[in-house]
């Protein structure tokens, strides 16, 4: 059983097109990250919302924690091929503050 | 040093070898992580260190599984009598405590088991 589940799974739009990533559990998580992986590489950090309903905002990326803080989005304003890559959603959940649960990830392709 | 450093990068062994994961934290960062991704199953939780000691390895798969951290820095994850489900990419991470990521990912060690 996957606690985070993401959608969509695949997603190959062209550059210039708006997209949102969808992060969703019935659990309650104490905080959540966002990180984009590119191949053979490992995860990299964009953001950590802590507080439910907080919204942050990464030049073209905005992330939302749901009120009930079991949720979260990722979306992105005129995509460019250089954010091609998996988004992974990851959450600590609470009273396990020792490791991340990690959602299914989204694989994003930008095309010219 | 600057990031997390694992090695080897790839590993190609025979089925019922054992084999050693190297993990080189950030200096400084206290808590350390091994992570399993492979297909079909996302991004894995193995073990969990903080300094020395391993007060979560709940997400160990089998016995054949073990880690250890010495001087606080340096781990090691071992896989014993290597199966073809063992395939997959071992990633270490690191953070400043324990309280909260964000971690700082290694590239990760690509096991092929054959």
């Amino acid at each position: 059983t996957q606690l985070l589940e993401q959608s969509p799974q695949f997603l190959s739009i062209q550059e210039g097109e708006n997209l949102t990533v969808y992060c969703n559990s019935s659990s309650v998580f104490s905080s959540l990250q966002w990180y984009r992986q590119e191949p053979g590489e490992g995860p990299v950090l964009l953001v950590t919302v802590v507080t439910g309903g907080e919204v942050k905002k990464l030049k073209r990326l905005t992330f939302q924690f749901g009120d009930a803080r079991k949720d979260s989005s990722l979306h992105i304003t005129a995509a460019q091929p250089g954010d091609t890559g998996l988004y992974l959603c990851a959450g600590v959940r609470t009273g396990t503050a020792s490791k991340l649960t990690f959602g299914t990830g989204t694989r994003l392709q930008v095309t010219l | 040093g600057a990031g997390v450093s694992q090695s080897p990068s790839n590993k190609v062994t025979e089925k019922g070898k054992d084999v050693e994961l190297r993990c080189d934290p950030i200096s400084g960062h206290t808590a350390l992580y091994w992570y399993r991704q492979s297909l079909g199953q996302g991004l894995e939780f193995l073990i969990y260190f903080q300094g020395n000691s391993a007060p979560d390895k709940s997400g160990l798969p089998s016995d054949r599984f073990s880690a250890e951290r010495t001087g606080g820095s340096v781990s090691t994850l071992t896989i014993q009598r290597t199966q073809q489900e063992d395939s997959a990419v071992y990633l270490c991470a690191s953070s400043l405590g324990r309280q909260l990521p964000p971690h700082t990912f290694g590239s990760g060690t690509r096991l092929t088991v054959v």
